[in-house]
């Protein structure tokens, strides 16, 4: 059974810091890896998808690697902002991509 | 382009009532599945549907029914609500290419549910 660790579970940063959020896995054999944030009481919004054939994906200020080999991913935050708070899930799918299994979660907190 | 849209966003039932948890993607994507987030137990998924007609239990499916007679819509019922049914409630939709890698998932708003 596929599980997912997200190490560590809270961070407080102060604003401009560079940071790093990791995510480990036990089954190599995945499709992809998706990071969400997730706001207080709100939904979850996908950050970055990477699939299995790619080492990293990026997105503005946010770049995510993927080593399948060692079952490890890490969303890498650039200059980071007070708007940047919120909890950070990833999430692998199944060998069939129909359910994801998700970490506990990085709550990370800038402070201006 | 609305995604993943879920009614209602918040919903207060008494123990025994039965409701329904609307959910609706205009992606047209196969997969949609329901998940539950409490604290401390993180996103478990409830049940799961591969295309009209087709659905499946999840990790954590009692007391819920689910039906996918469209694409588009998955419905989520709770027949007899319980405390324990407390929760917040994601919709999720996704799609896969022909070799059956998976593209990713998309997320509604969430329903926060609360059981008196």
């Amino acid at each position: 059974k596929q599980e997912v660790t997200q190490i560590p579970a809270a961070l407080s940063v102060p604003e401009g810091e560079n940071l790093v959020l990791n995510c480990s896995f036990t089954d190599s054999a995945i499709y992809n890896l998706q990071w969400f944030r997730q706001d207080p009481g709100k939904g979850l919004t996908s950050l970055l998808l990477i699939q299995s054939s790619q080492r990293e994906q990026t997105s503005g200020r946010l770049n995510a690697s993927l080593d399948k080999s060692s079952g490890r991913s890490t969303l890498y935050i650039a200059a980071s902002q007070p708007g940047d708070s919120a909890t950070y899930l990833c999430a692998v799918p199944n060998n069939a991509g129909n359910m994801l299994t998700f970490g506990g979660g990085t709550r990370l907190m800038v402070k201006p | 382009n609305a995604g993943v849209t879920q009614t209602p966003k918040f919903q207060v039932l008494k123990t025994g009532q039965s409701m329904t948890l609307q959910c609706a993607q205009d992606m047209n994507h196969e997969y949609m599945s329901w998940y539950r987030q409490d604290p401390g137990m993180g996103l478990r998924l409830i049940h799961y549907s591969v295309g009209a007609g087709i659905t499946d239990q999840g990790e954590v499916p009692n007391g819920y029914n689910v039906s996918r007679s469209t694409t588009e819509d998955f419905p989520l019922r709770l027949l007899s609500a319980a405390p324990s049914q407390t929760s917040v409630y994601f919709c999720a939709s996704s799609y896969s290419g022909a070799e059956g890698a998976n593209y990713g998932y998309t997320f509604g708003s969430g329903t926060r549910l609360t059981v008196v």
